[in-house]
């Protein structure tokens, strides 16, 4: 039982290029997020999916899109990186919307 | 505005001390709160929730205590290792929404 699953783990990008981010839960779990985590602040939600088929924006999805393909990956697109994108980016999983969250281990994304 | 915030950035604490994290809330609708563990370089783990029915929640040497009246939530941690080094994020669910995160503070135990 992997958990929560990110690749890469580590990724640098110059301006404007383009990257997914993957992510798979092998917890059957029905809801997934994408966060992102900056030094000295805590995490901010790009986007989530509540359930498959749904997803919806979260506080900072300027940037970002998402596909969530089945019930078990969700993904996270940059169509044109940018500098401001730089960050650690996490993926994570919970049952429900009102359940804990289980994270993955993250990718270091740096955008020169 | 509504946030979840920390009073301390960093607690430093001996080994075998009894350690004490506190958060503040203050969206009275929130129903669900959840610590958090982030070590150097991992994403963050699990450790303890309450909800808001409850006023007290005990798992392995940690205790979650919620304060409805004055919208305080606590980790307290028993005991305190040097594997309980990193940063401990409170976490709360609005109703059926999604989490908001506070910044987190920074556990440092020396031996």
């Amino acid at each position: 039982n992997a958990g929560v699953t990110q690749t890469p783990k580590f990724q640098v990008l110059k301006t404007g290029q383009s990257m997914t981010l993957q992510c798979a839960q092998d917890m059957n779990h029905n809801s997934m997020y994408w966060y992102r985590q900056d030094p000295g602040m805590g995490l901010r939600l790009i986007y989530y999916s509540a359930s498959e088929g749904t997803t919806d924006k979260g506080e900072v999805p300027n940037g970002y899109n998402v596909s969530r393909l089945n019930k078990r990956e969700f993904s996270l697109r940059l169509e044109s990186a940018a500098p401001s994108q730089t960050s650690v980016y996490f993926c994570a999983s919970s049952r429900d919307r009102d359940y804990e969250q289980y994270f993955g281990p993250g990718t270091r994304l740096t955008v020169t | 505005g509504e946030s979840v915030g920390l009073h301390l950035p960093t607690l430093s604490v001996q080994e075998g001390d009894n350690s004490i994290i506190n958060c503040a809330y203050s969206n009275s609708a929130s129903d669900y709160f959840i610590w958090y563990k982030q070590e150097s370089g991992k994403g963050p783990q699990f450790i303890i929730d309450i909800r808001s029915n409850m006023d007290k929640r005990q798992g392995q040497r940690v205790t979650v205590l919620l304060n409805k009246t004055v919208k305080h939530l606590s980790l307290q941690i028993a005991a305190t290792q040097p594997g309980d080094s990193a940063v401990y994020f409170c976490a709360e669910n609005r109703g059926y929404s999604t989490l908001t995160f506070g910044k987190g503070t920074m556990l440092l135990v020396s031996p």
